[in-house]
């Protein structure tokens, strides 16, 4: 069965520096990799995802997750942080042509950028 | 365009009576999907359907839930008789074809049950 571990409940990350959300994944075959971020009393935010070809995947706000097949990580990264980017970040597997096989969130990860 | 619609945005019910979720896919999609979040257990998967269909309820406690998403109207998620333990923000989410590149999700609906 499919699973995404975020190990870190809470990530704590000064304004301007580079931030760094980790997930891993357990799937079978080549993985659909996904990142949303979830601000407070909203919906979640498609951010980015990881399909096929470069490993390295830019998506919204500056955001960009590089994909590790050998340590099965799919790590969420930005340059510089703002504090705008203070919220619930979720990452999210499915297998390869899995068809109607849902999305598999992980636990979260709630970042706060100080200024 | 309109996005994922969820109403009501909040809903306070007393134990044993029934709570009615609603959700209106964007335009295009013919997928559902929801989602219930509860504090410290991120998201978790309930039911995925498509028109007329259910096509993946494991995530679905057997007794008390119930899902729809009839031919024409919002897709419905259905819990009878709530217990506090149903306190949770229900998120809806929709996609054209299976998903491939991602949901969209609705706002959510925030049950509290006193």
């Amino acid at each position: 069965a499919q699973s995404v571990a975020q190990p870190e409940d809470q990530v704590n990350v000064a304004e301007g520096n580079p931030l760094t959300v980790k997930c891993t994944y357990s799937v079978s075959g080549n993985p659909y990799l996904f990142w949303y971020v979830q601000y407070p009393n909203r919906g979640l935010q498609f951010l980015l995802k990881y399909i096929t070809g470069d490993n390295l995947v830019k998506g919204s706000y500056g955001f960009e997750a590089e994909f590790n097949k050998s340590q099965t990580s799919f790590h969420l990264k930005k340059p510089s942080a703002l504090v705008s980017d203070s919220a619930l970040y979720f990452c999210a597997v499915r297998p390869p042509l899995s068809g109607n096989t849902p999305l598999v969130f992980g636990k979260g990860t709630r970042l706060s950028v100080i200024a | 365009n309109a996005g994922v619609m969820q109403n009501p945005r909040h809903l306070v019910r007393r134990r044993g009576q029934e709570a009615r979720l609603r959700c209106s896919p964007m335009k295009g999609h013919s997928h559902v999907y929801w989602y219930r979040q509860l504090p410290e257990e991120g998201l978790k998967f309930m039911v995925y359907l498509q028109k007329e269909n259910i096509i993946d309820e494991s995530g679905m406690p057997k007794e008390r839930f119930s899902a729809e998403f009839p031919k024409e109207g919002p897709s419905i998620l259905r819990i009878q008789q709530v217990v506090r333990g149903d306190s949770a923000a229900y998120f809806c989410a929709s996609s054209p074809l299976g998903g491939v590149d991602g949901y969209t999700f609705g706002s959510g609906t925030r049950l509290t049950v006193v």
